[in-house]
């Protein structure tokens, strides 16, 4: 079946450091890939979304580009704030699967001052 | 932006009793789902509905998982009779179209079975 795998948290890191939080993802179809966000209390929300191979997406800093030949969509950003603290799913959707978006594992990120 | 709303919060029910979650999703969306995370795991797929049916299923989506959307009111999830496995917060999503739309997430409903 479909599948993504993330880098395991936590990550901690001082403000203005740089983050990677590597994706992989397994799927016999053509993906839309995703990044969420989830703070604490709250449900996931859409950080952004790239529906082709070797796109990037990107907001607020954040960025990911599609990569189909190595099956990966790492996220990125070249400076972290505290306020950036939250947990960061991968996830895919196929549609032939139901429309259902299948999610990584989350990766913890903690940004201290 | 547009928001999912969920219904309860919170909800303390004891083992064996029924117990229905409401999710009134984006207004113009036509996909619904729910999703199960157990505090500090992952997000787990449980259903989705299209149309008035479900379209699939997950292994977790227990005979005792139930759902609904009648009349285009809430969209329901049901279990009957809960068990103290069920204890996790429950996310309703909804979307416009399928792969590839936005998904929009509610805030959860976090159910403790006693």
């Amino acid at each position: 079946g479909d599948s993504v795998t993330q880098t395991e948290g936590p990550v901690t890191l001082s403000e203005g450091t740089s983050l990677t939080v590597n994706c992989s993802y397994e799927t016999k179809q053509y993906p839309t890939l995703f990044w969420y966000v989830q703070y604490p209390g709250e449900g996931p929300q859409l950080l952004f979304k790239v529906p082709k191979a070797n796109e990037k997406g990107s907001n607020r800093g954040f960025e990911a580009t599609y990569n189909k030949e190595a099956t990966s969509f790492h996220l990125q950003k070249a400076s972290v704030q505290e306020s950036d603290s939250a947990v960061y799913y991968c996830a895919l959707s196929v549609a032939s699967s139901g429309q259902k978006l299948v999610f990584g594992q989350g990766t913890i990120l903690k940004v201290y001052l | 932006g547009p928001k999912v709303l969920q219904i309860p919060s919170h909800q303390i029910i004891d083992m064996g009793q029924m117990v229905t979650l409401n999710c009134d999703p984006v207004s113009n969306h036509l996909y619904f789902y729910w999703y199960k995370q157990i505090l500090g795991q992952q997000m787990e797929f449980l259903v989705n509905f299209y149309n008035g049916k479900v379209m699939e299923k997950s292994k977790l989506f227990k005979d005792q998982f139930s759902v609904e959307r009648p009349d285009g009111s809430y969209f329901t999830l049901k279990i009957q009779p809960t068990a103290l496995e069920d204890s996790a917060v429950y996310f309703c999503a909804s979307s416009l179209a399928g792969s590839g739309s936005d998904y929009t997430f509610g805030s959860g409903t976090r159910l403790l079975v006693i």
